[in-house]
Parts: structure tokens; sequence; C-alpha cells
């Protein structure tokens, strides 16, 4: 049981947009910490994809961004294509546990 | 450029003691406000981090493994170690290094390729 919960999954047509929610509690996400988001294809390691909330490494297209409310973050894709399936990972601090926690996971699914 | 690469055993025995080396390049963990962790990802499941160690050699332990981990580094060598004590069948995963820069809030930005252990007799 992960600390922060995501959907399992999510699919979308070419050039669709979509979102992935990320839900966390008042000691990760809600106590004001970052959340940061990793794309996963699979058999490959982890690859930062957003920082700071909203920040895109160098390298990664507009096409993605992220966002944060309250307990919450999200990350949305818009003009999906063929290469964005992977599995999406959110990630922040927890002040309760003393370190950084991990969502379960999405799988996006290119249909 | 940065690199980072995990190495050690891919098979171990239960009850055995496991190190990893992450050995990495493009950075030094002697530089105020960086650090290097430890993540795990078992076959098909989510990452899990497992530990991290600090410029300053401060260590964060996830809590329900400190008592089997134990962190270190060696910033002459440009190598983090990680042990994991009393190895059971449920810690087979693909282990990861990853490097965090904490004053720029990129958590994890750059990592390792992972390597496989498995745990079986």
């Amino acid at each position: 049981q992960s600390v922060l919960t995501q959907p399992p999954s999510v699919s979308g047509a070419p050039g669709q947009k979509l979102t992935i929610s990320c839900t966390g509690s008042n000691s990760n996400i809600g106590a004001r910490y970052d959340v940061q988001w990793y794309q996963q294809v699979p058999g490959t390691a982890p690859k930062l994809l957003i920082f700071g909330n909203s920040n895109r490494p160098s390298g990664v297209p507009d096409r993605f961004s992220g966002s944060k409310s309250g307990t919450s973050a999200s990350l949305a894709i818009t003009g999906l294509q063929a290469e964005d399936e992977a599995d999406y990972y959110c990630q922040s601090y927890d002040s309760s546990l003393s370190g950084w926690v991990f969502g379960g996971g999405t799988k996006l699914t290119v249909l | 450029q940065i690199t980072l690469k995990e190495s050690g055993p891919t098979l171990v025995k239960p009850t055995q003691t496991l190190t990893l080396t992450c050995t990495f390049s493009g950075f030094s963990l002697s530089t105020n406000g960086l650090g290097v962790g430890w993540i795990r990802q078992p076959p098909g499941k989510a990452l899990e981090w497992l530990a991290l160690v600090y410029w300053n050699d401060d260590k964060r332990y996830t809590p329900s493994l400190k008592s089997r981990l134990t962190i270190t580094k060696d910033t002459s060598k440009n190598q983090v170690v990680l042990t994991m004590t009393n190895m059971d069948p449920v810690d087979t995963a693909t282990y990861y290094c990853a490097r965090l820069d904490f004053w720029s809030g990129r958590d994890f930005d750059c990592w390792g390729q992972g390597t496989l252990v498995t745990v079986s007799s």
C-alpha cells in the first residue's frame, strides 16, 4: 500500500489530453512538500519528468505539465503520443516517515 | 555528464547480507546539497525508497527497513554503498541508486540503470 495514491491505469488516443492524479495527506503533499513525477518505460530506469510540482527539466517536452493543490497533485499530458506509453510515478517527502515516498504508479496506454 | 551505476551480486541466499555499490561520475558528494539514495522496485511493482546519504554524511532510512539497512559514502572513490541484512525472497527487486539535489528541489534527478537482485536458495 503506497503512501501516495494513483490510479492503476489510464488510456487515451493519440492527440488527446490525459491527467494522472496523485493523492497524499497532510504529512506529505498537504504539508507543502514538493511533488515530483517520473516516467518509466518498461525495462528502463525512471526518468525525472517534473520537479518542484510544476517544473520541467531541460529536454522534457512542454506537453507534460504538473500542478498541486491541497493534498493532491496532477500530471497532465497533452497531444498524447505513442512514445508516452509508460508507467508514471509521483513522489514527495513525508514528515511522519522522515523519508521519501512514491505513488503506486499509473500505467498509461496509448490506444 | 552525470552517470550512476549499481553493482553487486545478482543472486543471494535467504538470510545472507546484500552489499550494493553505486559508482557515480559528473558530480561530487562533497558538494553542499547533494545526496545519493537507493530505491528498489520488485518485479511488476512500484518504486520504494530505501535509504539516502547527504553530502554532510547525514543518513536517512525508510522506517520499515531501518534495522536492516546501512548506507555509507566514500567521497574519494565517488561511491555509495548499501548493505541490507537478513535477505528474504520478498526483497527480490531491481535496486536503483539516484542523485538528489536538495537546493534545486530536484529529488532523484539522475538514476542508475538498476541491478536485479534475486533472493533464492
